[in-house]
């Protein structure tokens, strides 16, 4: 079956240092989203990428779709304490199931 | 305007037991979808309801089965219940169609003795 594997699983930056957590699928997406869990809460949306070669931003966070829509990637510039949490990659191959990725934890250390 | 609102916030079972969790969607929403989360993973798609019907299921046993109200909330049955199925089980609701964007409700922890 389908699996959605994400590196690293955890991630130790010092404030103001970089983040990227990257995602790989074993199959072709449809399209892919984003979420941030806080320790001890729900996952929240970030984004979707639908398209090929896809670069969206906000703010800090960047979010890239592979060419070949089997990989994504999500780049934080200069974390800030307020980005810990478990980062989330979920997969669609157009069907109506998103597969969630392992997970990147990352903390942040002021 | 309401968010996903989930119940019971934690439950505690005994192995063989049967539970029923429920789900009501974000305003606007149409349809829901169940996630079982264990610790330290992320989380698994259960089934997911649209039009009182269950549109897709993943990787989960019969023991655990779902209905949808004509007012859009949910409910999740679980049967039989293992100490396996400890676990976090989180609603998100969206839209049939695009953006598919999903909200999550803040989840029932289910704890099985």
């Amino acid at each position: 079956g389908q699996q959605v594997m994400q590196i690293p699983q955890y991630q130790h930056v010092q404030e103001g240092e970089d983040f990227t957590t990257y995602c790989n699928s074993s199959t072709t997406l449809s399209n892919i989203q984003w979420y941030k869990q806080r320790p001890g809460g729900h996952p929240v949306f970030l984004i979707q990428l639908v398209k090929s070669g896809e670069v969206k931003k906000q703010k800090r966070l960047t979010f890239q779709f592979g060419e070949a829509k089997k990989n994504s990637s999500l780049h934080i510039t200069a974390t800030q304490t307020t980005d810990v949490g478990t980062y989330f990659c979920a997969g669609n191959s157009g069907t109506y199931k998103y597969i969630f990725g392992t997970g990147t934890r990352l903390k942040v250390l002021a | 305007d309401a968010g996903v609102t989930q119940s019971p916030t934690h439950l505690i079972k005994t192995r063989g037991q049967q539970v029923t969790l429920r789900c009501s969607p974000k305003s606007g929403h149409d349809t829901v979808s169940w996630y079982q989360q264990a610790l330290g993973q992320g989380p698994q798609f259960i089934f997911q309801y649209y039009e009182e019907e269950e549109r897709q299921r993943g990787n989960f046993p019969d023991r655990f089965s779902g209905h949808q109200f004509p007012n859009y909330s949910s409910e999740l049955n679980v049967n039989a219940l293992w100490l396996g199925d400890s676990a976090l089980y989180l609603c998100a609701s969206s839209l049939a169609g695009p953006p598919y964007e999903q909200y999550f409700g803040p989840g029932t922890r289910l704890t099985v003795t």
